[in-house]
């Protein structure tokens, strides 16, 4: 059972470019978790999804982040005209229900913007 | 709101010693805790969790975490530190939704 991919691994953007970021979840699991990390601090929650609907955005920036996730293929989280301050590495998680309590994590994409 | 601390930035330790890292949550209600290590450039690997049930909980590696209500604590440890143990490790506790709020971590160096 292949774990939780995201692609790109490594992304850079140029000011005012858009990156999209991509994870498919663990075989089998339909709730997918977006993380953000920024230099020097601890993961903080974006967003949370399931297959066709987003459940929790709470730690989305309101303005530039979008994020989805459709009926087929991987979840997306966009960003649209990127700032330095978007460098990071953005991680999802996936849980196969309400019921099951662990996360798992994918390797992370790392945005650097220049 | 539900928070964790991790009070140590770094902890260091000669291999073969045993090792405590330490965690304290605040919660409404009862707490699901997590631990989580970080390689370089790496995602988390999941080590351990308490839900409910005995205060010792067992995990990965040779890990283990002890629960404790009255201190609101959930420090994890290990008898027999390996150098490989070292990384970046993180607690975290349940919030809504089955979000996971993250400590800001600790860094465990394991030297021989």
């Amino acid at each position: 059972n292949a774990g939780v991919m995201q692609n790109p691994r490594h992304l850079v953007r140029r000011r005012g470019q858009e990156a999209r970021l991509r994870c498919s979840p663990m075989k089998g699991h339909s709730h997918v978790y977006w993380y953000r990390q920024l230099p020097e601090e601890g993961l903080k929650f974006m967003v949370y999804l399931q297959k066709e609907n987003i459940i929790d955005e709470s730690g989305m920036p309101k303005e530039r982040f979008s994020a989805e996730f459709p009926k087929e293929g991987p979840s997306i989280l966009r960003i649209q005209q990127v700032v330095r301050g978007d460098s990071a590495a953005y991680f999802c998680a996936s849980l196969s229900g309400t019921a099951s309590y662990e996360q798992y994590f994918g390797p992370g994409t790392r945005l650097t913007v220049t | 709101a539900q928070s964790v601390a991790q009070p140590e930035d770094q902890v260091n330790v000669a291999e073969g010693n045993p090792l405590t890292v330490k965690c304290t949550y605040s919660v409404s209600g009862n707490p699901y805790l997590f631990w989580y290590v970080q390689y370089p450039n790496r995602g988390l690997q999941f080590l351990l969790k308490y839900i409910t049930g005995d205060n010792l909980v067992k995990g990965s590696y040779g890990f283990e975490a002890e629960f404790n209500k009255s201190q609101t604590s959930f420090h994890l440890k290990k008898p027999s530190a390996l150098v490989s143990d070292s990384a970046l490790y993180f607690c975290a506790v349940r919030a809504g939704g089955n979000k996971l709020v993250f400590g800001a971590g600790t860094i465990l160096r394991v030297k021989s």
